[in-house]
């Protein structure tokens, strides 16, 4: 069975700094694909990233980056130089390919708060 | 191009009381996604279809919800009765498949606040 473990509940940052969100995941499947989700409060879901197993190779998107590793099975998430408007619930996901690869499982979610 | 069309966007209704949501996929999305959210169980996922077909509904809480997708343009989640534990927020999702999976990320709607009193 496929899980997705967000530890962090809450984190609360001063805009500027840099934050990371944790998710670790476990998978028996060799394929599998993994999301980050953003839900600001208005409530929408705002698909992020995905990236597949096979792809290690770290993104950086704007001040958003991802560090994939295989190895610890885990799919961490960086703000940099964190603004308000980055103030939301991130929630991290995984696919597994196959039959089956259709079922998203999330993370619980972190809740950021950025401050002024 | 328009996103993934839910509505309503919010619903009050009395405990008993037959409730349906209503999505609009994304146009050439063949997969269809109803998840709940709510703060106990966070984001589950209720059923979904592919090219109009149910193909998991083991996410169904019980024999009071129902889905059906009459159409690649349409479909519906229904509770009847509805109970008070079932308000939540509900989210439809879309994707377009390749080689029998999604191959795409899931792109959600705004979803519908649902309130059962």
């Amino acid at each position: 069975a496929q899980k997705v473990t967000q530890a962090q509940t809450e984190i609360s940052v001063v805009e500027k700094e840099d934050v990371t969100l944790d998710c670790v995941y476990e998978t028996r499947d060799t394929t599998y694909y993994l999301f980050w989700y953003k839900q600001p409060p208005s409530g929408e879901l705002v698909f992020l990233i995905r990236r597949n197993s096979f792809d290690e190779q770290n993104e950086i998107s704007g001040r958003y980056s991802w560090n994939f590793q295989k190895s610890t099975s885990s799919f961490n998430f960086t703000i940099t130089a964190s603004q308000v408007v980055d103030s939301a619930v991130y929630f991290c996901a995984l696919s597994e390919a196959g039959t089956s690869g259709s079922r998203l499982t999330f993370g619980e979610g972190t809740q950021l708060t950025v401050n002024p | 191009d328009a996103g993934v069309i839910q509505s309503p966007r919010h619903e009050v209704t009395e405990m008993g009381q037959e409730v349906t949501l209503r999505c609009k996929p994304i146009s050439g999305h063949d997969y269809l996604f109803w998840y709940r959210q709510t703060m106990m169980r966070g984001l589950e996922l209720l059923i979904y279809f592919n090219n109009n077909v149910p193909i998991d509904d083991s996410g169904m809480p019980e024999d009071r919800f129902s889905a059906k997708m009459p159409n690649a343009s349409f479909s519906t989640l229904k509770i009847q009765p509805s109970e008070p534990r079932d308000s939540a927020v509900y989210f439809c999702a879309s994707s377009r498949g390749f080689g029998g999976a999604p191959s795409q990320p899931q792109h959600f709607g705004d979803g519908t606040r649902l309130s059962i009193l």
